[in-house]
């Protein structure tokens, strides 16, 4: 399988749980963000990596929440002391960017990990 | 601020019909657009991407339009089928103060009737 792989797929932890997601982007994409979903809306924006460099983080990335991409290859998402709002699926994608063709940038997504807090 | 709407919020048709679902954005400032299907529970799978400077794309049965002065895209699907039925995403990928995430629209939920 060659697409963007999310590992685990379903995660239920208990409120105030730490618990870590992983993101394998498609080989050689430079790009990797991060989304959150909540049921019946569209994916929200978290953060966003150039090779390994952290170049966006939203607001909704509150200081319990830390991603990393050492090495520019997968990448990990951690929430600390989860709470019961943190329930959602979380998608992660990739893309390679050139940098002089910007306009055909296409993102593939994962099938995301489906976290529930209770 | 970027924003993006997507009408109707659902969509129920019998099999056969063809249909066409919006999508509306408030900043022009956009690299390109892409149209997702997600099915229930699952991620995104990626449609069709439409680049700022083209009018359309066409993948089978799916057509896209975008008319980026006015911020509007249109995906069209024709012949309907079952298998059709997914909620359809669309997202613009701006380019805005530097950035250059893709804002998603809510969707639309289609259920196509056998």
């Amino acid at each position: 399988d060659t697409g963007v792989s999310q590992d685990p797929r379903h995660k239920i932890t208990k409120r105030g749980q730490n618990v870590t997601f992983r993101c394998d982007p498609i080989s050689e994409h430079n790009r990797l963000y991060w989304y959150r979903q909540t049921l019946g809306q569209g994916p929200e924006f978290l953060t966003y990596f150039q090779n390994e460099a952290q170049l966006e983080k939203s607001r909704l990335l509150s200081d319990r929440f830390s991603a990393e991409r050492p090495k520019g290859s997968f990448s990990t998402l951690e929430i600390q002391r989860t709470e019961q709002g943190d329930s959602a699926m979380y998608l992660c994608a990739s893309s390679l960017v050139d940098f002089g063709d910007r306009a055909n940038t296409e993102a593939f997504f994962g099938q995301g990990t489906r976290l529930t807090v209770v | 601020k970027q924003e993006v709407t997507q009408i109707p919020a659902a969509l129920s048709v019998p099999e056969g019909e063809n249909l066409v679902l919006n999508c509306s954005f408030t900043d022009s400032a956009i690299y390109n657009l892409q149209w997702f299907r997600q099915d229930p529970g699952k991620g995104l799978t990626s449609l069709l991407l439409i680049q700022s400077s083209q009018r359309e794309q066409t993948s089978g049965r799916l057509n896209a339009s975008l008319d980026k002065s006015s911020g509007r895209s249109t995906l069209y699907i024709a012949a309907s089928q079952p298998g059709d039925s997914a909620t359809y995403l669309c997202a613009v990928r701006q380019f805005r103060g530097g950035s250059e995430k893709l804002v998603f629209g809510k969707g639309t939920k289609l259920t196509v009737n056998p």
